[in-house]
């Protein structure tokens, strides 16, 4: 099955500054990768996706680089702020599967 | 919006206990899964159902049954529960033939369960 591995773990940042996500994954049939914000205690919530055949997408302050070939995708928040931080999940899935593999997930820190 | 609804939010048991989380997804959505979150883990992929037929197993005790019913909503109903089964439970749904990469998944706000 899929592996999906997810680094740092923790990250602390600066207000402002920049954060940067990676995560690999296996399986390279793999062409679904979506990115999950999750706060305490609450439910995971999509803030970007992107499709194999893309490879970049960008949403205001947040973007997805993807790299089939090295089977790595990144996230990356930029100018952030104090409600950026939460624990954030990279997932990958195979057109015609019915779940997601997760990453362990990066609990990020926004310091004011 | 009507979102993903699941019930109870919170549920107390006792080891070798029996207990049933249901879940209802957005309308219009066919397909459910389910997720087990530990303290401190990502989100492991339980089972999931297309259209009332399980697509899909990933990690579920024998001890874990679900099923989904006519109306689309789910059951996930778990026996002879052990402290190890705490955790927070979510459903998912998503729509478009239930293929992941074709409709982004919506949680719901989880179930939490603490074993005695």
């Amino acid at each position: 099955g899929e592996n999906v591995e997810q680094h740092p773990s923790t990250l602390s940042v600066q207000e402002g500054d920049s954060a940067v996500i990676k995560c690999t994954y296996s399986d390279s049939a793999s062409n679904y990768f979506p990115w999950y914000k999750q706060e305490l205690g609450k439910r995971p919530q999509l803030i970007i996706d992107i499709r194999s055949n893309v490879g970049e997408k960008k949403d205001q302050r947040i973007a997805v680089t993807l790299n089939k070939t090295a089977k790595h995708f990144s996230l990356h928040i930029t100018e952030t702020q104090p409600e950026d931080s939460a624990v954030y999940f990279c997932a990958a899935s195979r057109f015609g599967d019915y779940k997601l593999s997760f990453g362990a997930g990066t609990t990020v820190t926004v310091r004011a | 919006a009507a979102g993903v609804i699941q019930s109870p939010r919170h549920l107390i048991k006792e080891k070798r206990e029996t207990a049933t989380l249901k879940c209802y997804p957005i309308p219009r959505h066919d397909t459910v899964y389910w997720y087990q979150q530990g303290p401190g883990q990502d989100p492991q992929f339980l089972i999931s159902f297309y259209e009332k037929m399980q697509s899909d197993k990933g990690s579920i005790p024998d001890r874990f049954s679900a099923q989904q019913f006519s109306d689309y909503h789910s059951e996930l109903n778990m026996s002879s529960l052990e402290l190890g089964d705490s955790a927070l439970y979510f459903c998912a749904s998503s729509r478009n033939g239930g293929r992941v990469g074709t409709g982004e998944l919506f949680f719901g706000e989880g179930s939490r369960l603490t074993v005695l």
